[in-house]
């Protein structure tokens, strides 16, 4: 089976800084890799699928990226809307598993 | 048995028997795979199971199989989970969500379901 590693698990950054979290496969892999935020006392909500598709009514500064085995959520300039958690996802031979989450707090 | 449509909490002992049920609209459901995902704060977040559209193909995560059955109706517009034999483990927020190119969204709000003597 194959294991994402996901981190920081936290992370702390000002309004418009960019900011990147990572998603590394154990091994390579297909690009069903989606990424979703969640805020407090809400359900998840999907940002990018296929590793770089940005989901409808999701703001451009949100971008996905892959390199080997490498998965990137980069926001692009961080706003006070996007303090929440955010979860990776990855589907591969009818299985769906998740990252262990990043927490991103505006400073 | 009890029985849960995705809201609020339910309470159910240790080796007893849950039923969820979820009716999302806002998609054809008819025509689209939905999945069940749970969340804890010690494991994140958890996918249980996957029904395609016409419930021809069914997944199962392996800490669930034998367990827990996926089924829906689609004339209801409703996804269910029979959940048996629950462990303390088991204790989890449920949510119900569309399958859409290996993803998930159109997420429910969520079922608290606690399993405790």
């Amino acid at each position: 089976d194959i294991q994402m590693t996901q981190f920081p698990p936290t992370l702390s950054a000002s309004v418009g800084d960019r900011v990147t979290i990572t998603c590394r496969a154990s091994q390579n892999t297909n690009d069903w890799l989606a990424w979703y935020q969640q805020k407090p006392g809400k359900a998840p909500k999907l940002l990018i699928y296929k590793a770089s598709s940005l989901d409808r009514g999701v703001p451009s500064r949100f971008s996905g990226g892959v390199s080997g085995t490498e998965f990137t959520l980069t926001i692009r300039s961080l706003q006070p809307d996007d303090s929440a958690t955010y979860f990776c996802q990855h589907y591969d031979n009818y299985a769906w598993t998740f990252g262990q989450g990043t927490k991103v707090d505006i400073k | 048995e009890v029985h849960a449509v995705e809201s609020g909490g339910v309470l159910v002992q240790p080796g007893g028997s849950l039923r969820l049920s979820c009716s999302k609209s806002g998609f054809s459901f008819s025509d689209s795979s939905m999945n069940w995902v749970r969340q804890t704060p010690g494991k994140g977040l958890e996918w249980l199971a996957h029904i395609s559209s016409s419930s021809s193909a069914i997944y199962y995560a392996d800490s669930v199989k034998g367990r827990f059955i996926i089924s829906r109706d689609n004339a209801k517009i409703s996804l269910y989970l029979q959940m048996d034999s629950l462990r303390d483990e088991d204790t989890a927020l449920y949510y119900c969500a569309r399958g859409r190119d290996q993803a998930f969204d159109n997420w429910g709000q969520g079922t608290l379901v606690t399993v405790s003597s």
